[in-house]
């Protein structure tokens, strides 16, 4: 498997502009988290869904966030309108049950540092 | 709620000694894991080792191992014989099984620098 796969690497967008971040989840993973990370928070959870589904999305910031997840190997991570302060590295995650108390570990893929001008 | 907490923000080693990363959690649950993750310049996210809270037995890789008090809800990692590339993140993360998927909760990062 290649691994958890985000597009883009890189967004540089103007403030006012909506931003679309994607994610490609490992398959056969039933668990996605959306995290972002910056000096000052540091990695901060904003949501996550198992098996498709919005479990918590308390960790998102405002409804100019939103997050979608429309099959098993996709989600959507959508900024709207996009602010400076949004500039971040926003990493996305994918995880699988253990099979009873077996291995388990979260899966990053490589980030996507969006910078809002 | 679970939080992760790094009480040390930033440290230094002397390369080829030994350095204790520390972190504490808050759970009632009985039943979770605890990671530690690496996050060199390169941003990629890395495990570095993980524990069962089940096992008692402390979890070891090579020169990465952890000390592991369920009672005290610390989870401390110690890295030996520091390498230059051990310098970067280090994040240490929580994670509980809802009934359909797992939850991971992570601390603020120790930004490890290991000095020639």
């Amino acid at each position: 498997d290649a691994g958890v796969i985000q597009s883009p690497r890189h967004e540089v967008t103007e403030m006012g502009q909506e931003v679309t971040l994607r994610c490609k989840p490992i398959s056969g993973h039933n668990s996605l988290f959306w995290y972002r990370q910056t000096m000052m928070r540091g990695l901060e959870l904003l949501i996550y869904f198992n098996n498709n589904v919005p479990i918590d999305d308390s960790g998102m910031p405002e409804d100019r966030f939103s997050a979608k997840m429309p099959n098993a190997s996709f989600s959507t991570l959508k900024i709207q309108p996009s602010e400076p302060r949004d500039s971040a590295v926003y990493f996305c995650a994918s995880s699988s049950l253990p099979l009873v108390r077996g291995k388990t570990e979260a899966f990053f893929g490589q980030g996507t540092r969006l910078t809002v001008v | 709620a679970q939080t992760v907490t790094q009480s040390q923000p930033e440290m230094s080693v002397q390369e080829a000694e030994t350095v204790t990363l520390s972190c504490t959690y808050d759970t009632s649950e009985n039943n979770y894991y605890l990671f530690w993750y690496k996050q060199p310049p390169s941003r990629q996210m890395i495990l570095v080792i993980r524990q069962e809270a089940y096992k008692q037995q402390n979890a070891t890789e090579n020169r990465f191992s952890v000390n592991f008090q369920k009672a005290a809800k610390s989870f401390s990692l110690k890295i030996s014989d520091s390498q230059l590339g051990d310098t970067a993140m280090y994040f240490c993360a929580f994670m509980k099984q809802g009934p359909t998927g797992n939850q991971f909760y992570f601390g603020t990062g120790t930004s490890l620098t290991v000095i020639p």
